[in-house]
């Protein structure tokens, strides 16, 4: 089945404390995002990534990375997280990008706590 | 600072009605215009996508009109039907770029 993998799907940490969420995608997608979900602020884009070693910024990269060694794998990380990251994220992939025809695949979310 | 508006944040339809949301953006640098569904517990799935070369796209009961002079566009749910009581979110892509920015989301409610 065609998916868009996350993990962990709920994940509640401490200030601070570095954490990865994965992202795993099983249909040779060159295109692959992050976003994060906030209440009344809809969806932000964090980071993309358009192939292997390449990625590029969003609307908000502060306090993330991100890293395409892989085709399918599209890692998060929060090297010291803060609570305003609080929120929940997802991830994506497309077959080229975001384009007429191009179809975007959410996986199921990560719900983030900062404590 | 929000580059996408959509309006209004809830929407509450009768079974068969019409349902509208709207959006607005400023960057000109925008070219092209999705729609997003969500519904509780998944992530978003894209519903309908246009371009500002055309005025008018319609997919089923989902329509997208659009006016570029304007900058504005708006997302049309014809015999709105429970089923169809979800968030939605329009977006824009930034030209040249694989950037998008979405807006804040309408919350839809179909009542029967």
């Amino acid at each position: 089945e065609a998916q868009v993998t996350q993990n962990p799907r709920y994940l509640i940490t401490v200030t601070g404390k570095k954490l990865t969420v994965t992202c795993s995608q099983n249909m040779n997608h060159e295109y692959m995002s992050w976003y994060r979900q906030d209440p009344g602020l809809g969806l932000r884009q964090i980071y993309y990534s358009m192939n292997v070693e390449v990625t590029d910024k969003g609307d908000v990269p502060e306090g993330y990375k991100v890293s395409r060694k892989e085709k399918r794998n599209f890692p998060l990380i929060l090297e010291s997280p803060s609570p305003n990251q609080t929120s929940l994220y997802f991830c994506a992939s497309s077959l080229t990008g975001i384009d007429t025809n191009e179809k975007l695949f959410f996986g199921s979310g990560t719900q983030l706590s900062v404590l | 600072q929000q580059q996408v508006k959509q309006s209004p944040q809830s929407l509450i339809v009768q079974k068969g009605g019409i349902s509208i949301i709207n959006c607005a953006y400023e960057n000109t640098a925008f070219d092209y215009f999705p729609w997003y569904q969500q519904f509780p517990g998944k992530g978003p799935a894209l519903l309908i996508a246009i371009r500002p070369d055309v005025s008018e796209k319609k997919e089923g009961r989902f329509t997208i009109s659009f006016n570029k002079s304007a900058k504005q566009f708006s997302l049309h749910i014809m015999d709105s039907q429970p089923g169809d009581s979800a968030t939605y979110f329009c977006a824009a892509r930034n030209r040249g770029y694989q950037k998008v920015t979405f807006g804040t989301g309408t919350k839809l409610q179909v009542i029967p």
